[in-house]
């Protein structure tokens, strides 16, 4: 089978930084992505790492480690907005399967 | 990118009726994905909706209760039938930016069965 498991909840403050973890097990691996969602809203995509490594966009940042099975999320300066579930996800053949979810929030 | 319309948005339905939920893609795509997303929960791919052929459904999901249509590149429809309180549910359609690794979403339907 295929399963993709992180935090259920993080917390933290404004202008802080925090880390999402994501360990999977999956038969087949094509990369690993990172989606936000807010209450009421559609997932949108924030990042994909298909090799090791670290991914760094604004704010936002992705790791990737192929060997451990693992990545994570990095959100630096934190912000109100930020506050919202975070799924990590990856291929399975050509569909794209989700992660448990961690849901973010931030604090003033 | 990809603008996807869904619609309805929301809708409550009496137990045993069904309802069908329409997908619009702004683009010609080749496949098409339903996810279920209870409260408070993740994503749960339904089934992968091919255009010309039968849809491919997950473990879990079956084609009498989630018959699902893909009459051409751009649009696809997902019925929940013979619905029951534990339907209640969003159901989200999606689309994949080729080579990317990403995929656009609806804002969802939101069904509340009662």
């Amino acid at each position: 089978g295929q399963s993709l498991e992180q935090p259920s909840e993080v917390t933290a403050v404004e202008g802080a930084i925090v880390q999402i973890n994501c360990t999977y097990q999956t038969s087949g691996f094509y990369g690993l992505s990172w989606y936000q969602q807010h209450d009421g809203g559609a997932p949108t995509f924030l990042s994909y790492n298909a090799l090791d490594g670290l991914e760094e966009t604004g704010r936002f940042s992705s790791f990737l480690s192929r060997s451990d099975s693992y990545g994570y999320l990095l959100l630096q300066e934190l912000q109100m907005k930020d506050s919202a579930s975070y799924f990590c996800a990856c291929y399975n053949t050509d569909k794209l399967i989700f992660g448990t979810g961690t849901r973010l929030q931030v604090f003033p | 990118s990809a603008v996807i319309s869904q619609k309805p948005s929301r809708d409550i339905c009496q137990r045993g009726t069904s309802l069908t939920i329409q997908c619009q893609v702004d683009s010609q795509v080749t496949m098409m994905f339903w996810y279920r997303q209870q409260p408070g929960q993740s994503l749960t791919l339904i089934a992968t909706a091919n255009q010309g052929s039968e849809a491919t459904y997950e473990s879990g999901f079956v084609i009498d209760k989630f018959p699902i249509s893909r009459p051409n590149l751009t649009f696809s429809t997902l019925t929940v039938s013979n619905m029951s309180p534990e339907d209640s549910s969003i159901y989200l359609c999606s689309v994949e930016q080729m080579g990317t690794g990403e995929l656009f979403f609806g804002e969802g339907s939101r069904l509340t069965v009662l």
